[in-house]
């Protein structure tokens, strides 16, 4: 059965340097999308990033990028120059494209971010 | 732009109570879901539906079952509340299979946080 690790359950950085949230996942498919989700405090979860298995070049959105290592079956998130904004809990999710529909989210990390 | 709604944000019930969650999307999505998401647990799936009238057990289905009639609404049920159902329950939909490389991205809904005393 597919699985997602977050071995980091809260991490803290100070405004403007940069931190990368680890993520690792276990399965036997080929294809398949990873995500990174941002929920921040009392509010509603949001995507980060996608990331296509079959896709070697590793996604960008602005300050978030990720480092995607297919044959470790690693996924981190690194985000640049942080802001008090994202202080948030982050969920590396798993989804495969055959079968069935279903996600499988990790346990999350904490994200605190230093004035 | 897209919206998942959920129909309270907070709710308290007490043990032995029929509980209704309600979820509605705007996006015309195949997929919806409902999560229950616990400190250190992460998001763990209830139940989840690919289509109207169409349902599939997920990870936790024990103590909850599901309605969807039409589709954009999927309600949650907890036919006899517990304690250990107190919890923040959250509602998500997303694109289906068909079209070829859909991003597949989950819309969340604000959740639910139920407390059953």
């Amino acid at each position: 059965a597919q699985t997602v690790t977050q071995s980091q359950p809260e991490m803290s950085v100070q405004e403007a340097e940069t931190v990368t949230l680890s993520c690792t996942y276990d399965t036997s498919e080929s294809d398949y999308y990873l995500f990174w989700y941002k929920q921040p405090p009392s509010r509603q979860m949001i995507l980060v990033i996608r990331q296509e298995a079959y896709k070697q070049q590793n996604a960008t959105e602005n300050r978030f990028s990720v480092n995607f290592q297919k044959a470790a079956k690693s996924f981190s998130l690194k985000i640049s120059d942080s802001q008090l904004g994202d202080a948030a809990m982050y969920f590396c999710a798993y989804r495969y494209l055959s079968g069935t529909y279903k996600y499988i989210f990790g346990t999350g990390t904490r994200l605190k971010v230093l004035a | 732009d897209v919206k998942v709604t959920q129909s309270s944000r907070y709710l308290v019930k007490r043990t032995g109570e029929k509980v209704f969650l309600e979820c509605v999307q705007d996006m015309d999505h195949e997929n919806m879901f409902w999560y229950r998401q616990d400190p250190g647990l992460g998001l763990r799936l209830i139940y989840f539906s690919y289509d109207v009238k169409m349902k599939e057990k997920g990870d936790i289905p024990e103590g909850y079952s599901v309605s969807r009639e039409k589709k954009e609404r999927f309600s949650l049920i907890l036919e006899s509340a517990s304690t250990n159902q107190t919890s923040m329950y959250l509602c998500a939909s997303s694109t289906g299979t068909g079209t070829w490389r859909r991003n597949y991205e989950q819309y969340f809904g604000p959740g639910t946080r139920l407390t059953v005393t």
